[in-house]
């Protein structure tokens, strides 16, 4: 069974930064894009960014470009995300989402999804 | 920034069918890319319910079905559950922004 554990969300004051990671099993983590989705609290979901099976691309939504950063450790079989300068609009439940292939596809889609961890950006 | 619009709720009684539209543009729907679905029950993450436009995953009733035309998608629900009672999401790719898959504003689907 395919399984997606996020960690490292929490309180965290603006322009400070956190590190989120994804722990992932039940499938050949190496041989998939990876994700990480965003949706505020009440809102809707919002596609943040996303990296190749090898990590050699990646690629990030207008909205967080230049703040955060994603990798992969395939060895870890984990995935993460870096948010630095953190603002308010930026709070929200974080998914991690496994990619149908190995690259950036603008055909394929979500699935699974992890649980979710809460990022609260707020003095 | 939402770029494919669907409507805020719909409902529904028992047994009935509901539809919910998802909008885009010459950029996104319009441009042949892919429409998937999902669906989010309360509290939880969402789950893949409809991908490539029309296809249902394993273990996916088939009481739900997309389809496609023009600049927009539709999922219908026929026979409509109290289990059914989620939020539900289109997904596509935007050739405007920047390696963006997009996602619409979102549905409530409430069963009377």
């Amino acid at each position: 069974e395919v399984q997606l554990l996020e960690s490292g969300g929490g309180l965290v004051q603006p322009g400070g930064s956190l590190r989120l990671s994804c722990a992932a099993s039940g499938f050949t983590f190496s041989n998939y894009a990876m994700a990480w989705v965003r949706q505020a609290p009440g809102k809707g979901l919002e596609w943040v960014s996303a990296i190749s099976a090898s990590g050699g691309s990646t690629y990030y939504a207008d909205s967080v470009k230049g703040r955060f950063t994603i990798s992969r450790d395939n060895s870890k079989n984990t995935l993460y995300l870096q948010m630095n300068s953190l603002r308010g609009e930026d709070t929200a439940v974080y998914y991690c989402a496994k990619d149908t292939g190995s690259g950036w596809y603008s055909y394929n889609w979500f699935d699974p999804w992890g649980q979710g961890t809460l990022v609260t950006v707020s003095s | 920034q939402s770029v494919l619009t669907q409507p805020p709720s719909v409902s529904g009684a028992p047994g009935q069918r509901v539809t919910i539209s998802c909008t885009g543009s010459s950029s996104n729907i319009g441009a042949g890319y892919d429409v998937h679905w999902y669906q989010q029950l309360p509290g939880t993450a969402p789950k893949i319910l409809i991908y490539g436009n029309s296809n249902r995953p394993s273990g996916v009733p088939d009481r739900f079905s997309g389809s496609k035309s023009g600049t927009s998608a539709s999922l219908a629900i026929t026979g409509l559950q109290a289990e059914d009672e989620a939020d539900y999401y289109c997904q596509s790719y935007d050739s405007s922004l920047s390696g963006s898959r997009v996602f619409g504003t979102g549905t409530r689907v409430s069963v009377l």
